[in-house]
């Protein structure tokens, strides 16, 4: 089975940076996603991290370690439209998508 | 990028009715498309796995007699909600992998929101 956890929550004002962290244990591992999902929309792409190590992306980066089973996105230079909830995902080795709850993120002026 | 269709993207139906919702790949061949339901406020659970020309792998808890999918071609696959009820008023989302290319990345479409009243 897959266990993704990852905060519920989390606020920071606009120009800050905020990290969220994400554990999974899985019975297969083939890749770790992190997507955004405005309310009433459907996940838009943000990263995808199959080897450790931080991959960077303009103001976004995700690191992803094997070993602890731990992955964290950052964002950094946090604009008001970055208000919504991040998604920690792994894909297994059929393509199968686990989602973890998400982390509603609230980017205050 | 890929882009992946779906329609409708809202509908309200009486209880008892059936609806289908349609997922097409606009501009690429998926080999696989999965289906998702969101309820509010929660994450995306996975319902079903769907493989061109084959038949569907329903995940535990899904009932198949109920969830219709059909993989009819390498660019559309539909899920019909048959006799809907008011607990199957969800976002239902669907993705889709290609055939070449995108390593493991799953495009998805911008979700279809079903109200049974």
């Amino acid at each position: 089975g897959q266990n993704i956890d990852q905060p519920t929550e989390m606020t920071a004002t606009e120009g800050a940076i905020v990290q969220i962290n994400c554990t999974y244990q899985t019975s297969g591992f083939n890749g770790l996603f992190w997507y955004q999902q405005h309310a009433g929309e459907a996940p838009t792409f943000l990263s995808y991290n199959v080897l450790d190590g931080l991959e960077e992306k303009g103001r976004f980066s995700s690191f992803l370690s094997r070993s602890k089973g731990y992955s964290y996105l950052l964002l950094k230079e946090l604009q008001m439209k970055d208000s919504a909830s991040y998604l920690c995902a792994v894909i297994d080795p059929d393509y199968k998508l686990s989602f973890g709850a998400g982390t509603t993120v609230t980017v205050r002026a | 990028g890929a882009v992946v269709s779906q329609h409708p993207s809202r509908v309200i139906c009486k209880s008892g009715t059936s609806v289908k919702i349609e997922c097409r790949s606009l501009d690429f061949q998926a080999t696989t498309m999965f289906w998702y339901r969101q309820f509010p406020k929660q994450s995306l659970m996975l319902m079903a796995t769907s493989n061109e020309g084959s038949k569907a792998t329903y995940e535990q808890g899904v009932e198949k007699d109920k969830f219709l999918i059909n993989h009819a071609s390498l660019t559309l696959s539909t899920l019909t909600v048959t006799s809907a009820h008011p607990e199957d008023s969800s976002f239902y989302i669907c993705s889709a992998r290609g055939t070449s290319g995108g390593g493991d990345e799953q495009f998805f479409g911008p979700g279809t929101r079903l109200t049974v009243l």
